[in-house]
């Protein structure tokens, strides 16, 4: 079946610093994926649509400057935590597009990254 | 926009009963549903995916029904085991074309042995 690999799996950093989370479908290709954020306790709030060779599309309220995104192949997208605030720690979770036969529209998870800015 | 909710937030059965999870949504004018599990700290797992012109898929020992037109979905699970035990969600894909897909809160499931 569908694979998505998530890197890394956990980070620490300190404050100030840009941390980047990559998401990679290993064996279909994607063109489309999303990023998810997950407090504790709480379902997954998507923050940002990424489009292949194009702007990513971020949801009302989700800074661009502060969450970069970058989707440069059919199988890589990259989520970057710019100047992370304590604020920004979280889970991050990814997800692609995949399109199969008949046209069903099916999302494939990463496995999250865990993010813990000092 | 499409509001999905999940019932009951929290469920805690003894092993061996079959139950069930409940899933709503606003707006019926959905392409798929997808059920997920989520293991405390992990990814989601995806469980089940209905199309919207389907009413129901099994996978061993779950069972997902979609009814559309009245906004739900229920994940049946039979013959509960302590491994079921999980956060259960789901997810309500919008039209083909929309991309986005809609997340419940989910139901928190723990089944003691």
């Amino acid at each position: 079946g569908a694979v998505v690999s998530q890197h890394p799996s956990r980070v620490i950093c300190k404050s100030g610093t840009s941390v980047k989370i990559e998401c990679r479908s290993l064996d279909f290709q994607a063109t489309t994926m999303f990023w998810y954020r997950q407090f504790p306790k709480q379902s997954l709030m998507l923050m940002a649509t990424s489009n292949e060779g194009s702007k990513a599309t971020y949801e009302q309220g989700v800074e661009k400057d502060k969450f970069l995104i970058n989707h440069a192949s059919l199988t890589l997208s990259t989520l970057t935590v710019t100047s992370a605030h304590p604020e920004d720690s979280s889970f991050y979770i990814c997800s692609a597009r995949e399109l199969r036969e008949a046209g069903a529209n099916v999302l494939t998870f990463g496995a999250g990254s865990r993010l813990t800015v000092l | 926009k499409q509001e999905v909710t999940q019932i009951p937030a929290a469920l805690s059965v003894p092993e061996g009963e079959n139950l069930v999870l409940n899933c709503s949504f606003t707006d019926s004018a959905i392409y798929n549903l997808q059920w997920f599990r989520q293991d405390p700290g992990k990814g989601l797992t995806s469980l089940l995916l209905i199309q919207s012109s389907q009413r129901e898929q099994t996978s061993g020992r779950l069972n997902a029904s979609l009814d559309k037109s009245s906004g739900r979905s229920t994940l049946y699970i039979a013959a509960s085991q302590p491994g079921d035990s999980a956060t259960y969600l789901c997810a309500v894909g919008g039209t083909y074309n929309f991309n986005k897909f809609y997340f419940g809160s989910g139901t928190k499931l723990n089944v003691k042995p």
